[in-house]
């Protein structure tokens, strides 16, 4: 597909599953992103990759979360033991590092996670 | 201390006039970037409109401008002859150039338009 495709879109799991989320960037786009939005709020930074390598995951909120990126383009976030505080709608996003600061990003439509 | 500020929770605006939402932001770095986004209540991030810290001039595209004071660090998005279409949540974000570009955001003005 031509966008940053997302799945699952809804996913509704009970206290204390493991959740993987997928994400697929923009073919060509070398850097991919993590955000978090809860509801009503702002985006909240979790991971950034350049490649396969993650020089920024300072976002991360614990130590059950973790992501991963494999031959340069999709991206799976693991969200283990999850709590309710995890429900959020989870944004990924790609980019084409310009060298500088410009170029901006392209968002998927998210992958909404429900933790009952 | 936060990177981006939105101080606007909430704007109202009515068709056909122009509104101003705000943005200030803090970095050290001489080169940086500022960032447009709005997001519809369908939740897309739609990019709007970026400036340069080093562009002479202020951005704009279509309806969109950005009122960019280097020394106050603020980046104003102007929204000419609203349309109910903007009805949104729009949020600024800034790129500083330092190594990596991960985008950080502000919290973000919801803008309602009526007729």
């Amino acid at each position: 597909g031509a966008g940053v495709s997302q799945s699952p879109s809804n996913k509704v799991t009970e206290k204390g599953k493991d959740v993987e989320l997928r994400c697929d960037p923009i073919s060509g786009h070398t850097a991919l992103y993590w955000y978090r939005q809860s509801l009503g709020q702002g985006l909240e930074f979790l991971i950034y990759f350049q490649g396969n390598s993650a020089p920024d995951k300072s976002g991360l909120p614990s130590d059950r979360f973790s992501a991963e990126r494999t031959g340069g383009s999709v991206s799976t976030l693991t969200i283990q033991r999850t709590q309710q505080e995890d429900s959020a709608v989870y944004l990924c996003a790609s980019s084409v590092p310009s060298g500088g600061p410009a170029g901006e990003l392209f968002f998927g439509e998210g992958s909404r996670l429900t933790v009952l | 201390a936060q990177k981006i500020t939105q101080t606007q929770p909430g704007m109202f605006v009515q068709e056909k006039e122009a509104v101003t939402l705000d943005c200030t932001y803090d970095t050290s770095d001489p080169s940086y970037g500022l960032f447009w986004y709005k997001q519809p209540s369908s939740g897309e991030m739609i990019f709007l409109i970026y400036q340069g810290s080093y562009d002479q001039q202020n951005a704009t595209e279509g309806r969109y401008s950005l009122n960019f004071q280097k020394a106050r660090k603020s980046a104003n998005l102007v929204i000419s002859a609203s349309q109910l279409g903007d009805s949104a949540m729009y949020f600024c974000a800034m790129r500083e150039n330092s190594g990596y570009s991960t985008l950080t955001f502000g919290k973000g003005t919801m803008l309602l338009v009526s007729p």
